[in-house]
Parts: C-alpha cells; sequence; structure tokens
C-alpha cells in the first residue's frame, strides 16, 4: 500500500515569502502531524491534527500554521520565512492515538535564502 | 523539563556484531516508545515498539529492553549488517506527539 506521501520533495525561497507543505497520508490513517528537522535543533514536533482539528502544538511561532481536510490530507504554511526556517519537514500518519505507531514520509527539504 | 535522549551521539561497530544503542528518557509517565532509523535523504522508519507494561520485545533481529526503574532504552541489534548503517531515535509517545532524542549514528565497518 502506499505510504506518507509528501510534495514538493525540495523548495528554495526567499526570506519573507511563504509556503505552503503537502502531506497525503497512508489510505485509512486520520492522524497527521508534522515535524521539523534540523542539525542543531533535531526532530521537533510542529502540530497535529486528527478529523481537521489540531489536538496539540508545538513550541513554534505563529508563523507556522496548518490545517487538515476531510480526506485527511494535510498542509503545513510558514509565512514570512527567515533563513532558520530551512530544514527538512516531516510528516507522519496514524491510526488514530499514535499507540500503533507512526509512519513518516521522506519529507520536504526547505531552503530559505 | 521533560526529554527523550541518546547516550551516544556515534556507534562503530564491525559486521557481523551486535550493536546496542541506548536512549534515556526523564518523563516517567511515559507509556509508549518507539524506535526509528533514519537512513540519509529518508524520513524515519518505524523499528519497534514497546509499551510501558512490558520490559522486552523482540522482532527480526531487534530487541528492545525497557527498565523504567531508571528510565532506560535499549535498542539491540543482532549480526549488524552494512544496511543497518542509519541514524537511529528512540522516541516518546505522549499527548499525540513524539519527542525526540537527538540520534545516534551507526556506522558499520566491513
Amino acid at each position: 500500500k502506499a505510504g506518507v506521501t509528501q510534495t514538493p520533495r525540495y523548495l528554495i525561497k526567499t526570506r519573507g515569502q511563504q509556503v505552503t507543505l503537502s502531506c497525503s497520508p497512508i489510505s485509512g490513517h486520520r492522524s497527521v502531524s508534522w515535524y521539523q528537522q534540523t542539525p542543531g535543533q533535531g526532530l521537533q514536533f510542529l502540530f497535529e491534527y486528527f478529523s481537521e482539528t489540531q489536538r496539540n502544538k508545538g513550541n513554534f511561532p505563529g508563523r507556522f500554521s496548518g490545517r487538515q481536510f476531510s480526506n485527511s490530507r494535510s498542509e503545513m504554511n510558514v509565512s514570512t520565512l527567515e533563513l532558520g526556517d530551512s530544514a527538512l519537514y516531516l510528516c507522519a500518519s496514524s491510526l488514530a492515538t499514535g499507540e500503533s505507531g507512526y509512519t513518516f514520509g521522506s519529507g520536504t527539504r526547505l531552503t530559505v535564502v | 523539563g521533560e526529554s527523550v535522549g541518546l547516550h551516544l551521539p556515534t556507534l562503530s561497530v564491525q559486521e557481523g556484531d551486535n550493536s546496542i544503542i541506548n536512549c534515556a528518557y526523564s518523563n516517567s509517565a511515559s507509556d509508549y516508545f518507539i524506535w526509528y532509523k533514519q537512513e540519509s535523504g529518508k524520513g524515519p522508519q518505524f523499528i519497534i515498539d514497546i509499551r510501558s507494561n512490558m520490559d522486552k520485545r523482540q522482532g527480526q533481529r531487534v530487541t528492545v529492553l525497557l527498565n523504567k526503574t531508571v528510565k532506560h532504552l535499549s535498542l539491540q541489534i543482532a549480526a549488524t549488517q552494512p544496511g543497518d548503517s542509519a541514524v537511529y531515535f528512540c522516541a516518546e509517545n505522549d499527548d499525540y506527539k513524539l519527542s525526540f532524542g537527538a540520534g545516534t549514528t551507526v556506522t558499520v565497518r566491513a
């Protein structure tokens, strides 16, 4: 069966711009969460959605936002990009509570110049 | 604060030997833990999980041990192969989010 699909795989943006990343979960998975991975900070939780509702949010500024659609697909948006937003953004899906494991996509590599 | 961390940032192991990767956690209320493997250019890949009501769980060539007394997790890889070279993360599941340790880079020597 298809895994978690993230698009695009790579992005280059300029400071001040905004970006939208997309994630399609595994069929049947209703929970989607997002993580930022950088060499300095490691893997950090951004937010989690279930049935179009955000259930948890990490310690990121309001420039980072997300949403989930009725088909469980999710998008995250970063506005007013900063150089420090350059990172690998990972999406993970799970059935409901996460206690059956989270499956990650390959990520979107965002470079801000 | 509460965090999940790995003891060593790097581990070099001879092909065919067993590998042991350690992880300490600080949230005594945590009840679900996962080990992930991440290869270059890929997302983390689920290896094995364990719940707090268990001490040990085995998979194919991998074993996870949980010591709740000292809040310690370990991942054992039997007969390590070149394809096991990757970064390994432990993660703690709490309130619909994963908290990751810093990771251990495993390098397999031929």
